[in-house]
Protein backbone atom coordinates (compact mmCIF):
# COMPACT_ATOMS: atom_id res chain seq x y z
CA UNK A 1 0.00 0.00 0.00
CA UNK A 2 1.65 3.24 -1.31
CA UNK A 3 2.29 5.78 1.35
CA UNK A 4 0.73 9.37 1.36
CA UNK A 5 0.71 11.37 4.44
CA UNK A 6 -0.84 14.61 5.89
CA UNK A 7 0.47 16.73 8.11
CA UNK A 8 -0.71 17.88 10.60
CA UNK A 9 -3.47 15.59 11.52
CA UNK A 10 -5.36 18.66 13.34
CA UNK A 11 -5.42 22.59 13.35
CA UNK A 12 -6.80 25.09 15.71
CA UNK A 13 -6.98 28.54 14.04
CA UNK A 14 -8.49 31.65 14.80
CA UNK A 15 -10.47 33.42 12.36
CA UNK A 16 -8.13 35.71 9.69
CA UNK A 17 -5.23 33.09 9.90
CA UNK A 18 -4.26 32.33 7.15
CA UNK A 19 -2.78 28.35 7.17
CA UNK A 20 -1.27 25.55 5.75
CA UNK A 21 -0.93 21.94 5.46
CA UNK A 22 0.93 19.10 3.21
CA UNK A 23 0.25 15.99 1.87
CA UNK A 24 3.42 14.07 0.80
CA UNK A 25 3.02 11.22 -1.59
CA UNK A 26 5.35 8.93 -4.07
CA UNK A 27 7.39 10.71 -6.46
CA UNK A 28 7.16 7.42 -8.97
CA UNK A 29 4.34 6.09 -11.03
CA UNK A 30 2.83 9.64 -10.52
CA UNK A 31 -0.94 10.22 -12.26
CA UNK A 32 -2.41 13.37 -10.30
CA UNK A 33 -3.14 14.73 -6.99
CA UNK A 34 -6.08 15.23 -5.52
CA UNK A 35 -7.33 17.28 -2.65
CA UNK A 36 -11.10 17.09 -1.35
CA UNK A 37 -12.79 18.91 1.77
CA UNK A 38 -14.57 16.77 3.76
CA UNK A 39 -17.37 18.51 6.01
CA UNK A 40 -19.02 16.68 8.96
CA UNK A 41 -21.72 14.57 7.85
CA UNK A 42 -21.19 15.40 4.90
CA UNK A 43 -19.76 13.94 1.39
CA UNK A 44 -16.24 14.64 0.51
CA UNK A 45 -16.07 17.52 -2.69
CA UNK A 46 -13.54 18.16 -4.61
CA UNK A 47 -11.08 21.13 -4.50
CA UNK A 48 -8.70 20.66 -7.02
CA UNK A 49 -6.86 17.68 -9.44
CA UNK A 50 -3.03 18.58 -9.78
CA UNK A 51 -1.16 17.27 -12.84
CA UNK A 52 1.90 19.00 -13.32
CA UNK A 53 5.02 19.59 -11.49
CA UNK A 54 4.93 23.57 -10.41
CA UNK A 55 1.56 23.61 -11.08
CA UNK A 56 -0.27 26.18 -8.72
CA UNK A 57 -4.38 26.35 -8.64
CA UNK A 58 -6.43 28.43 -6.39
CA UNK A 59 -10.11 29.27 -6.11
CA UNK A 60 -11.21 31.68 -3.69
CA UNK A 61 -9.28 32.45 -0.67
CA UNK A 62 -7.50 28.38 -1.18
CA UNK A 63 -5.16 27.03 -3.07
CA UNK A 64 -2.31 24.86 -4.01
CA UNK A 65 1.18 23.86 -5.21
CA UNK A 66 1.82 21.00 -6.34
CA UNK A 67 5.69 19.37 -6.44
CA UNK A 68 6.22 15.92 -8.49
CA UNK A 69 9.82 15.72 -8.08
CA UNK A 70 9.93 15.51 -4.70
CA UNK A 71 6.46 14.60 -3.77
CA UNK A 72 4.29 16.96 -1.94
CA UNK A 73 1.85 19.11 -2.23
CA UNK A 74 0.68 22.50 -0.17
CA UNK A 75 -2.57 23.71 0.39
CA UNK A 76 -3.37 26.85 1.59
CA UNK A 77 -6.14 28.71 3.21
CA UNK A 78 -5.78 32.69 3.42
CA UNK A 79 -8.11 34.27 5.96
CA UNK A 80 -10.00 30.83 7.51
CA UNK A 81 -13.57 31.45 8.16
CA UNK A 82 -15.15 29.57 10.71
CA UNK A 83 -17.09 27.71 7.37
CA UNK A 84 -13.24 26.30 6.25
CA UNK A 85 -13.63 23.97 9.29
CA UNK A 86 -13.13 20.46 7.84
CA UNK A 87 -10.84 17.76 7.03
CA UNK A 88 -8.95 18.05 4.02
CA UNK A 89 -7.97 15.36 2.24
CA UNK A 90 -5.07 14.47 -0.34
CA UNK A 91 -5.58 11.57 -3.14
CA UNK A 92 -2.81 10.29 -5.06
CA UNK A 93 -3.97 8.66 -8.06
CA UNK A 94 -1.23 6.44 -9.41
CA UNK A 95 -0.09 5.95 -13.08
CA UNK A 96 1.59 2.29 -12.45
CA UNK A 97 1.46 -0.83 -14.59
CA UNK A 98 -1.35 -2.64 -12.96
CA UNK A 99 -1.95 0.23 -10.22
CA UNK A 100 -3.19 2.32 -13.31
CA UNK A 101 -6.58 3.96 -11.79
CA UNK A 102 -5.65 3.40 -8.24
CA UNK A 103 -6.44 6.32 -6.13
CA UNK A 104 -4.80 6.53 -2.37
CA UNK A 105 -5.88 9.00 0.10
CA UNK A 106 -4.06 10.28 3.09
CA UNK A 107 -5.47 9.84 6.36
CA UNK A 108 -6.38 14.18 6.07
CA UNK A 109 -5.92 17.30 7.92
CA UNK A 110 -8.78 18.04 10.74
CA UNK A 111 -9.07 22.13 10.50
CA UNK A 112 -10.82 23.78 12.65
CA UNK A 113 -11.14 27.79 12.36
CA UNK A 114 -12.34 29.26 15.98
CA UNK A 115 -14.58 32.55 15.58
CA UNK B 1 -29.26 16.88 -11.02
CA UNK B 2 -26.11 15.13 -11.71
CA UNK B 3 -25.55 12.87 -8.45
CA UNK B 4 -24.52 9.83 -7.10
CA UNK B 5 -26.80 7.91 -5.20
CA UNK B 6 -26.42 4.90 -2.93
CA UNK B 7 -28.65 2.63 -1.19
CA UNK B 8 -29.44 2.27 1.52
CA UNK B 9 -28.19 4.83 4.02
CA UNK B 10 -28.11 2.79 7.06
CA UNK B 11 -27.98 -0.44 7.32
CA UNK B 12 -27.81 -3.20 10.36
CA UNK B 13 -27.22 -6.94 9.55
CA UNK B 14 -25.82 -9.81 11.24
CA UNK B 15 -22.66 -11.84 10.64
CA UNK B 16 -22.90 -13.71 6.99
CA UNK B 17 -26.20 -12.43 5.69
CA UNK B 18 -25.32 -11.46 2.05
CA UNK B 19 -25.71 -7.79 1.18
CA UNK B 20 -25.40 -5.57 -1.60
CA UNK B 21 -25.09 -1.61 -1.36
CA UNK B 22 -26.05 -0.56 -4.95
CA UNK B 23 -24.06 2.57 -6.28
CA UNK B 24 -25.41 4.44 -9.24
CA UNK B 25 -24.47 7.94 -10.99
CA UNK B 26 -26.25 9.76 -13.56
CA UNK B 27 -23.25 11.61 -15.23
CA UNK B 28 -22.27 8.79 -17.69
CA UNK B 29 -18.68 8.76 -15.77
CA UNK B 30 -16.49 6.10 -16.75
CA UNK B 31 -14.75 5.82 -13.35
CA UNK B 32 -16.31 4.57 -10.35
CA UNK B 33 -14.36 3.29 -6.40
CA UNK B 34 -15.91 2.18 -3.54
CA UNK B 35 -14.08 3.30 -0.34
CA UNK B 36 -15.04 2.87 3.11
CA UNK B 37 -13.94 4.97 5.94
CA UNK B 38 -12.95 3.95 9.71
CA UNK B 39 -12.06 6.22 12.01
CA UNK B 40 -8.10 7.30 11.97
CA UNK B 41 -7.65 5.45 8.68
CA UNK B 42 -9.08 7.67 6.26
CA UNK B 43 -10.56 6.88 3.07
CA UNK B 44 -9.33 3.35 1.66
CA UNK B 45 -10.09 2.18 -1.57
CA UNK B 46 -11.74 -1.06 -1.96
CA UNK B 47 -12.51 -1.81 -5.70
CA UNK B 48 -12.56 0.43 -8.62
CA UNK B 49 -13.72 0.21 -12.55
CA UNK B 50 -12.26 2.45 -15.16
CA UNK B 51 -15.24 1.08 -17.18
CA UNK B 52 -17.74 -1.47 -18.04
CA UNK B 53 -16.76 -4.85 -17.09
CA UNK B 54 -13.28 -3.50 -15.74
CA UNK B 55 -12.83 -3.63 -12.19
CA UNK B 56 -9.76 -3.79 -10.19
CA UNK B 57 -8.64 -4.41 -6.90
CA UNK B 58 -7.97 -1.44 -4.21
CA UNK B 59 -5.86 -1.41 -1.08
CA UNK B 60 -8.76 -3.64 0.84
CA UNK B 61 -10.44 -6.03 -1.22
CA UNK B 62 -10.67 -8.62 1.00
CA UNK B 63 -14.37 -10.05 1.88
CA UNK B 64 -15.87 -8.06 -0.85
CA UNK B 65 -17.09 -8.62 -4.53
CA UNK B 66 -18.04 -5.47 -7.32
CA UNK B 67 -19.68 -5.35 -10.93
CA UNK B 68 -19.62 -2.60 -13.28
CA UNK B 69 -22.34 -4.36 -16.45
CA UNK B 70 -24.08 -0.78 -17.49
CA UNK B 71 -22.10 2.42 -17.11
CA UNK B 72 -24.40 4.08 -14.32
CA UNK B 73 -23.92 1.22 -11.59
CA UNK B 74 -21.52 -0.29 -9.54
CA UNK B 75 -22.76 -2.46 -6.81
CA UNK B 76 -20.84 -3.18 -3.64
CA UNK B 77 -21.35 -7.24 -2.43
CA UNK B 78 -20.59 -8.25 0.78
CA UNK B 79 -21.18 -12.47 0.51
CA UNK B 80 -20.82 -13.33 3.79
CA UNK B 81 -20.30 -9.91 5.95
CA UNK B 82 -18.39 -9.59 9.42
CA UNK B 83 -18.59 -7.46 12.46
CA UNK B 84 -15.02 -5.98 10.82
CA UNK B 85 -16.26 -4.74 7.88
CA UNK B 86 -18.72 -2.40 9.96
CA UNK B 87 -17.71 1.12 8.51
CA UNK B 88 -18.98 3.92 6.72
CA UNK B 89 -18.86 3.26 2.66
CA UNK B 90 -18.92 5.48 0.23
CA UNK B 91 -19.02 5.52 -3.69
CA UNK B 92 -17.85 7.75 -5.96
CA UNK B 93 -17.19 8.57 -9.81
CA UNK B 94 -15.51 10.48 -12.21
CA UNK B 95 -14.72 10.46 -16.08
CA UNK B 96 -12.23 8.31 -17.08
CA UNK B 97 -8.91 9.82 -16.88
CA UNK B 98 -8.02 11.37 -13.36
CA UNK B 99 -5.62 13.61 -15.06
CA UNK B 100 -7.90 16.93 -15.78
CA UNK B 101 -9.89 19.37 -13.50
CA UNK B 102 -13.19 17.72 -14.87
CA UNK B 103 -11.85 14.49 -13.43
CA UNK B 104 -12.34 14.94 -9.74
CA UNK B 105 -14.45 12.62 -8.04
CA UNK B 106 -18.27 12.92 -7.40
CA UNK B 107 -18.92 10.90 -4.05
CA UNK B 108 -22.60 9.59 -3.27
CA UNK B 109 -23.95 10.10 0.38
CA UNK B 110 -22.49 7.21 2.12
CA UNK B 111 -23.59 4.25 3.69
CA UNK B 112 -23.28 3.41 7.48
CA UNK B 113 -23.22 -0.56 7.50
CA UNK B 114 -23.29 -2.38 10.89
CA UNK B 115 -22.46 -5.86 11.21
CA UNK B 116 -23.29 -7.56 14.42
Amino acid sequence: ILNVEQSPQSLHVQEGDSTNFTCSFPSSNFYALHWYRWETAKSPEALFVMTLNGDEKKKGRISATLNTKEGYSYLYIKGSQPEDSATYLCAFANAGGTSYGKLTFGQGTILTVHP
Amino acid sequence: EAQVTQNPRYLITVTGKKLTVTCSQNMNHEYMSWYRQDPGLGLRQIYYSMNVEVTDKGDVPEGYKVSRKEKRNFPLILESPSPNQTSLYFCASSFFHLSEKGDEQYFGPGTRLTVT
